[in-house]
């Protein structure tokens, strides 16, 4: 069974680093593309960045300079580290499986 | 970037009956290897988005057969028939042909 899990605080200072982990279980990190893809309260999808399967990363252009994606395989985790953090960085993440299976998404609150 | 616009915006459904939802791409998301990289998601109220349709027409595991898609290389509908109630909430259509990967901005559904 497929599973994503992702993890950490749910406060932030402002241009303070968020560091997220998704933890999966039921794949191996080596067989599907992980992506990050955000969503501030009542707001739509925004595709963050990802890990592809040979350990590669694509980000979103918009926030590539703040933005870091990597893996721990054998831990079976995808960490996001993003910095500089300002409130409309507030939002759900998301840890998505090439969109085919996506975790519970975590609430990151940034405060000023 | 390539642009997801949805239509419409909103839709009210007796159930039973059928809906359409539209999503037009400002680009061609026909590969040359033949597959059309458009995908449809259902966020249900308070959820994370779930996979509906793979590669513009392809049903994902456990989907019900209610749910169809179809389309050109720019154009694409998403079908369900006879609407239950668990099928309320917001769908998105999305496309993973290219980076960054993009979302339409939603279409909400509700039951009369």
């Amino acid at each position: 069974q497929v599973q994503l899990k992702e993890s950490g605080p749910g406060l932030v200072q402002a241009s303070e680093t968020l560091s997220l982990t998704c933890t999966v279980s039921g794949f191996s990190l080596t067989s599907y593309h992980v992506s990050w893809v955000r969503q501030p309260p009542g707001k739509g999808l925004e595709w963050m960045g990802r890990i592809r399967s040979g350990g590669s990363t694509d980000y979103n252009s918009a926030l590539k300079s703040r933005l870091s994606i990597s893996r721990d395989t054998s831990k079976s985790q995808v960490l996001l580290k993003m910095n500089s953090l300002q409130t409309e960085d507030t939002a759900i993440y998301y840890c998505t499986a090439d969109t085919y299976y996506w975790g519970q998404g975590v609430m990151v609150t940034v405060s000023s | 970037d390539i642009v997801m616009t949805q239509a419409p915006l909103s839709v009210s459904v007796t159930p039973g009956e059928s809906a359409s939802i539209s999503c037009r791409s400002s680009k061609s998301l026909l590969h040359s290897n033949g597959i059309t990289y458009v995908y449809w998601y259902l966020q249900k109220p308070g959820k994370s988005p779930q996979l509906l349709i793979y590669r513009m027409s392809n049903l994902a595991s456990g989907v019900p057969d209610r749910f169809s898609g179809s389309g050109s290389e720019t154009d694409f509908t998403l079908k369900i028939s006879r609407v239950e109630a668990e099928d309320v909430g917001i769908y998105y259509c999305g496309q993973l042909l290219e980076n960054p990967l993009t979302f339409g901005a939603g279409t909400k559904l509700e039951l009369k």
